[in-house]
């Protein structure tokens, strides 16, 4: 079974430019997460999908940041224009159900680097 | 708002010892979830383990097992005869509203063989 993917591993982008994440769940699995990681600092929740609606977008950081689910499959996640501030990892992670029984399967992370 | 400290940015520890990696949280709600998870150098992150609040007995994974105090808020990982492949980031994590995980800056452990 393939597990959570993320694309592109990397990206160097300038201020002010977009990018586009995205994230393929692993196949059947209804619930998505987007997390970031800043540099040093805690992971931290950006925002949960439920099939293709957002359940809580409570940790997006500002208007800049669209998150889309469209048919509830894959995710994208949107900033434009960049900050520097939003250099960081941005890991996916996706769970069959959503509760706390449901394991939380991570993506090995995008790298983002805003200059 | 739920909060989880990892105090030891670095912890090294020699080839087939004990090392035990420290976690404390702050919360008000009585049943909740806590999980230590693992992500070796440019892979992904993988469970290790997790504990249920309301559960006295602490769990354990094979080599990996937790000291939960729950009345300290305290949530440590101790791993036992430490292997090569154990070189990771260590991070604490605490499930808040069944769903959306809250992280503590992570702890990097280093096997010296």
């Amino acid at each position: 079974e393939a597990g959570v993917t993320q694309f592109p591993s990397h990206s160097v982008i300038e201020k002010g430019q977009t990018v586009t994440l995205r994230c393929d769940p692993i196949s059947g699995h209804d619930n998505l997460y987007w997390y970031r990681r800043v540099m040093g600092k805690e992971i931290k929740f950006l925002l949960h999908f439920v099939k293709e609606s957002k359940q809580d977008e409570s940790g997006m950081p500002n208007n800049r940041f669209l998150a889309e689910r469209t048919g509830g499959t894959y995710s994208t996640l949107k900033v434009q224009p960049a900050e520097l501030e939003d250099s960081g990892v941005y890991f996916c992670a996706s769970s069959q159900g959503g509760n706390h029984l449901s394991e939380q399967y991570f993506g090995p992370g995008t790298r983002l680097t805003v200059t | 708002a739920q909060t989880v400290t990892q105090s030891q940015p670095e912890m090294s520890v020699q080839e087939a010892e004990t090392v035990t990696l420290s976690c404390t949280y702050d919360t008000s709600e009585s049943d909740y979830y806590l999980f230590w998870y693992k992500q070796p150098p440019s892979r992904q992150m993988i469970l290790v383990i997790r504990q249920e609040a309301y559960k006295q007995q602490n769990a354990t994974e094979n080599r990996f097992s937790v000291n939960f105090q729950k009345a300290a808020k305290s949530f440590s990982l101790k791993i036992s005869d430490s292997q090569l492949g154990d070189a990771a980031m260590y991070f604490c994590a605490y499930l808040q509203g069944a769903q959306k995980l809250v992280f503590g800056q992570g702890t990097r452990l280093t096997i010296n063989p």
